[in-house]
């Protein structure tokens, strides 16, 4: 069955950058786009950015430019997100989901924390 | 970019009522919308998909119309294990990228 497993939680200090990954299985990896979504301690969601798997394009959040990369790595299946410059505005929940494809639809990874913390 | 304004952010209610969620796009989106619930330490969950499609195993108590700009979310005889976020989505057909509206929180009344 279609799967996302994300790494495990961070915790950073400010001014550092993280990277959290999102392994893809049970469905061909290129053919779909893979979108970050952000969801900070008692607040809503905040899309990041997307990354297609297939030719490695992306489109960020303008909030996020400059500041977050998207990578992927076909091999493996799995989709990066690296996020610098980190402050405590960045402590979330970091969701990668899977676009849907006609009639195949969406589907998300179980999450990871980034706590930013002195 | 678009935005997306949800309403209300909050409500209080109860087993077997009938709740009703709005959204609304900045401008014309189609009907290029999606409904989500969240539970606390859950990812999202899709619920309604273009506006108003039922997604697979989702109970028929939750429904959605609505195109253009205006949109509604419904459940009907909630039940209790519908106490939760819900969110609404906007989704670009040309270009990938997503907007949420700010949520509503279903509570017990």
């Amino acid at each position: 069955q279609v799967q996302m497993v994300q790494s495990g939680a961070e915790v950073k200090k400010p001014g550092a950058s993280v990277k959290v990954s999102c392994k893809a299985s049970g469905y061909t990896f290129t053919h779909y786009n893979m979108h970050w979504v952000r969801q900070a301690p008692g607040r809503g969601l905040e899309w990041l950015g997307v990354i297609n798997p297939s030719g490695g394009g992306t489109s960020y959040a303008q909030k996020f430019q400059g500041r977050v990369t998207l990578t992927r790595d076909t091999a493996t299946s799995t989709v990066y997100m690296e996020l610098s410059s980190l402050t405590s505005e960045d402590t979330a929940v970091y969701y990668c989901a899977r676009d849907r494809r006609g009639d195949d639809l969406y589907s998300w990874g179980q999450g990871t924390l980034v706590t930013v913390s002195s | 970019d678009i935005q997306m304004t949800q309403s209300p952010s909050s409500l209080s209610a109860s087993v077997g009522d009938r709740v009703t969620v709005t959204c609304q796009a900045s401008q014309d989106i189609s009907n290029y919308l999606n409904w989500y619930q969240q539970k606390p330490g859950k990812a999202p969950e899709l619920l309604i998909y273009d506006a108003s499609n039922l997604a697979t195993g989702v109970p028929s108590r939750f429904s959605g119309s609505g195109s253009g700009t205006d949109f509604t979310f419904t459940i009907n005889s909630l039940q209790p294990e519908d106490f939760a976020t819900y969110y609404c989505q906007q989704y670009d057909d040309l270009r990938p990228r997503w907007t949420f509206g700010q949520g509503t929180k279903v509570e017990v009344k």
